[in-house]
């Protein structure tokens, strides 16, 4: 199995909405992204978590907060977003991270986020 | 800081033929990772090859193959015997070797179109 998966595939939300993006890998991966991706532009990361910790954070708007339950689950926790954010969020996953080899990150679906 | 230049916005080449697609990055580092990810309409980033800096061979995968010139800092994606299917936005990606360091670096991509 070399799937990420994320849900929703579309969100529309207002800027008042609390709603969460969820990513989920079952390859053993060990660290995973989220990437904001405007439209015909490359990604740009977010976040990193490493063994379940955070361990880079972009200078992320606190209306962006993520979370890491397990090896295998991700979320983004979103609120009080700007038309601005509206953008396809990319979760990736990558194995063994921090043990000097740059191991290829598998990418998800996308969520297409619309904030109205 | 680590940047990644992609000079062709967009090209096209006829199908069967083949294609080489630019990328060029700046480092101090001497320990990195290179990578080429296409991403189609269907939005999902795929991964297509990978370099090690170290390493002085050029990787290939099937159709795909690489020109790596470390001392110039260029890294192309050459396309041998195009097909519909290859028809996605390309992105060229660059990682650092450092312990821990896991953040990708995109170029800005180049739409590749294939022309029956």
């Amino acid at each position: 199995d070399t799937e990420v998966t994320q849900t929703p595939k579309h969100l529309v939300m207002g800027m008042t909405n609390k709603k969460s993006l969820k990513c989920e890998q079952h390859m053993g991966h060990r660290a995973m992204y989220w990437y904001k991706q405007k439209a015909k532009k490359p990604p740009e990361l977010m976040f990193v978590y490493s063994y379940e910790k955070l361990s880079i954070n972009e200078s992320v708007p606190s209306r962006f907060s993520p979370e890491c339950p397990n090896s295998s689950l991700l979320n983004l926790h979103l609120h009080a977003l700007q038309p601005e954010d509206s953008a396809l969020y990319l979760c990736a996953s990558s194995q063994n991270p921090g043990q000097g080899v740059a191991y290829e990150q598998y990418f998800g679906p996308g969520t297409r986020l619309t904030v109205t | 800081a680590q940047t990644v230049t992609q000079s062709q916005p967009e090209m096209s080449v006829q199908e069967a033929e083949t294609v080489t697609l630019s990328c060029t990055y700046d480092t101090s580092e001497s320990d990195y990772y290179l990578f080429w990810y296409k991403q189609p309409p269907s939005r999902q980033m795929i991964l297509v090859i990978r370099q090690e800096a170290y390493k002085q061979q050029n990787a290939t995968e099937n159709r795909f193959s690489v020109n790596f010139q470390k001392a110039a800092k260029s890294f192309s994606l050459k396309i041998s015997d195009s097909q519909l299917g290859d028809a996605a936005m390309y992105f060229c990606a660059y990682r650092s070797g450092a312990f821990g360091n896991e953040k990708l670096t995109f170029g800005t991509g180049t739409r590749l179109t294939i022309i029956p």
